[in-house]
């Protein structure tokens, strides 16, 4: 399968618990986007990466949120101090020219008890 | 600043007629133009996209949707639906300014269902 993948495809932490996810982007796509995903809404964008370069931050991306690609490959997105308002699908997705269209990852769903 | 609305949060529709989900969006300058499908617990698949040129667009799964530039609309279209269709459907639109972020936004979404 050469499309995007994302690990683990389920979380449950606890309130306070750091965690971390990953995404593996089609490999000739240089961008590589992460998106939250909450039930009734839209991908709300958080932060985009060209290469290994993070171009983009939303602010939505609080200071517990980090993301890293340090070889442009994969990618990870951490939370730290997770909060029970964490809880949504996180989605990756990547491309290689700007107009083209964006190939998603299958996400992870996050829950936070 | 780019947004992009879909009026509709559901959608219902009897398998073997048409559909339309509608989306309308507000750039500053020139839009790219996309549709995804999200079936449950999975990422969005591309549908179709407008760039350029002609107003109509063809897709995946017999979908297309027109560019109504004056309307500020991209409304997506079947002629004939089918139950398998039922999904979620999200519009998005990138302005397309000078320098401007490569960073597409997405409408809240529409539930189509098609009933039997």
């Amino acid at each position: 399968d050469t499309g995007v993948s994302q690990n683990p495809r389920h979380k449950i932490t606890k309130r306070g618990q750091n965690v971390t996810f990953r995404c593996d982007p089609i490999s000739e796509h240089n961008r590589l986007y992460w998106y939250r995903q909450t039930l009734g809404q839209g991908p709300e964008f958080l932060t985009y990466f060209q290469n290994e370069a993070q171009l983009e931050k939303s602010r939505l991306l609080s200071d517990r949120f980090s993301a890293e690609r340090p070889k442009g490959s994969f990618s990870t997105l951490e939370i730290q101090r997770t909060e029970q308002g964490d809880s949504a699908m996180y989605l990756c997705a990547s491309r290689d020219r700007p107009n083209n269209e964006q190939f998603f990852g299958p996400g992870t769903r996050l829950t936070v008890l | 600043a780019q947004s992009v609305a879909q009026p509709e949060d559901q959608v219902n529709v009897a398998e073997g007629n048409p559909l339309t989900v509608k989306c309308t969006y507000s750039v500053s300058g020139n839009p790219y133009l996309f549709w995804y499908v999200q079936y449950p617990n999975r990422g969005l698949q591309f549908l179709l996209k407008y760039i350029t040129g002609d107003n109509l667009v063809k897709g995946s799964y017999g979908f297309e949707a027109e560019f109504n530039k004056s309307q500020t609309s991209f409304h997506l279209k079947k002629p004939s639906a089918l139950v398998s269709d039922s999904a979620l459907y999200f519009c998005a639109v990138r302005d397309i300014p000078s320098g401007g972020s490569y960073i597409p936004t997405f409408g809240r979404g529409t539930s189509l269902i098609v009933h039997p």
